[in-house]
């Protein structure tokens, strides 16, 4: 049962251009939302996150966009560089009384010069 | 800068052979998680732990175990090595309670032939 969804497992975008990556899940009871960046060879890393409380939430090129009536939240890149061609993987959080995150399947973001 | 570091970074077991992969956190967290990376999977929990001794199974704890003696280490066993586990494993660390963003090591490539 995947909880968190991301249903293109790829992208591709011209260098410039917004890079919209797409996430939905299912658990209401979800209640924060973070993404992640991942290069080939590394660990995972933290990009941005949003509180249930807010909409959207903004750090440089990347905003995090939230939709609770939808079950969906969307990371906007404005503009797409070549260093952001990577794998990004949406996760979730409730108030569930541990830390646990679950992570969605990826999106793998190519950036074309 | 929070560093988790892992002991290897390619691994190639035997079917049958035991396994220890060993994760180190440098930031004093007291949680830590083991995943495993499959494409087309994401991300999925293997075991975590809150506190030293102290463990919980995550989504999919069949075929392995785990120690956590020291509040800085946290291992990873495979009792018996199959094929099925060859994957990328990644070990994380996090803050304690209320906090979500998960600091995540460089991941151990392991082969099981």
């Amino acid at each position: 049962d995947q909880q968190v969804k991301q249903n293109s497992p790829s992208l591709s975008v011209q260098e410039g251009r917004i890079s919209i990556l797409n996430c939905d899940y299912t658990n209401s009871m979800f209640d924060y939302f973070l993404w992640y960046k991942k290069y080939p060879a590394e660990g995972p890393t933290f990009l941005i996150s949003i509180s249930s409380i807010k909409d959207k939430n903004e750090d440089g090129r990347f905003t995090v966009f939230l939709n609770k009536s939808a079950k969906h939240l969307s990371l906007h890149i404005v503009p797409s560089q070549p260093g952001d061609s990577a794998v990004y993987f949406c996760a979730a959080s409730g108030n569930f009384g541990n830390e646990k995150l679950t992570f969605g399947t990826g999106t793998r973001l190519t950036i074309i010069p | 800068d929070v560093k988790v570091t892992q002991s290897s970074r390619y691994l190639v077991k035997r079917t049958g052979e035991k396994v220890f992969l060993e994760c180190v956190q440098d930031m004093d967290h007291e949680n830590m998680f083991w995943y495993r990376q499959d494409p087309g999977l994401g991300l999925r929990l293997i075991y975590f732990s809150y506190d030293v001794k102290m463990k919980e199974k995550g989504d999919i704890p069949e075929g392995y175990s785990v120690s956590r003696e020291k509040k800085e280490r946290f291992s990873l066993i495979l009792e018996s090595a199959s094929t099925n586990q060859t994957s990328m494993y990644l070990c994380a660390s996090s803050y304690p309670e209320g906090v979500y963003e998960q600091y995540f090591g460089p991941g151990t490539r392991l082969t099981v032939t």
